[in-house]
């Protein structure tokens, strides 16, 4: 069955960087298209970005547009953030979910917490 | 980028009880492009509802989504105690890809 698990999360001081994964199994990764979704404590949902199977098309989100990149590898049927110049505001748990065409995210992995703090 | 507005910010019912809310937005969501999400506490969001009306595997048929253009409503036809949760709007016809602020249903 499907199957994905984030990992990287952790507490950092603000201004400071983080690498989030999220492996991926169960399924054809480089297929699909994948998107990081977070969650700041006690909010919404806030949709990050996505990226195509073959890397070719990427988007983000307004707020975190030039501070995020995301990025794959395919061989590893891995997904990563890089999440730089980190505030307080980005504290929340970050979600990878797998997009099927016209169907939305139909599978989620359980997050990976970020807290930035000094 | 399209804002999605979800309407109540939370209802209060008893099951057995009829659920409808609202997910309202700013400009026409392409294809009906929107979906919605149970989550519950300490859980990740899960796929109910895609391209407005299509129930996802699994769910219940007491669950129904309908809407096209900008105004968008999904139904729960008897609430059972399982069902009493956050519920979010998303559309995905046009880039950024957005949700709504989400629908608690809770338990009178």
């Amino acid at each position: 069955q499907v199957q994905l698990v984030e990992s990287g999360g952790g507490l950092v001081k603000p201004g400071g960087s983080l690498r989030l994964s999220c492996a991926a199994s169960g399924f054809s990764f480089s297929d699909y298209y994948m998107n990081w979704v977070r969650q700041a404590p006690g909010k919404g949902l806030e949709w990050l970005s996505y990226i195509s199977g073959s890397s070719t098309t990427i988007y983000y989100a307004h707020s975190v547009r030039g501070r995020f990149t995301v990025s794959r590898d395919n061989a590893k049927n891995s997904l990563y953030l890089q999440v730089n110049s980190l505030r307080a505001e980005d504290t929340a748990v970050y979600y990878c979910a797998r997009a099927v065409s016209a169907v939305g995210l139909d599978s989620w992995g359980q997050g990976t917490l970020v807290t930035v703090s000094s | 980028e399209i804002v999605l507005t979800q309407s109540p910010g939370t209802l209060s019912l008893s099951p057995g009880e009829r659920a409808t809310f609202s997910c309202r937005a700013s400009q026409s969501v392409s294809h009906r492009y929107l979906a919605w999400y149970q989550q519950k506490p300490g859980q990740a969001p899960r796929l109910f509802i895609y391209g407005a009306s299509s129930r996802a595997t699994g769910i219940p048929e007491r669950f129904s989504g309908s809407g096209s253009g900008t105004d968008f409503t999904l139904t729960i036809s008897r609430l059972e105690p399982e069902d009493f949760a956050v519920y979010y709007c998303q559309q995905y016809g046009s880039s950024p890809w957005t949700f709504g602020q989400g629908t608690k249903v809770e338990i009178k």
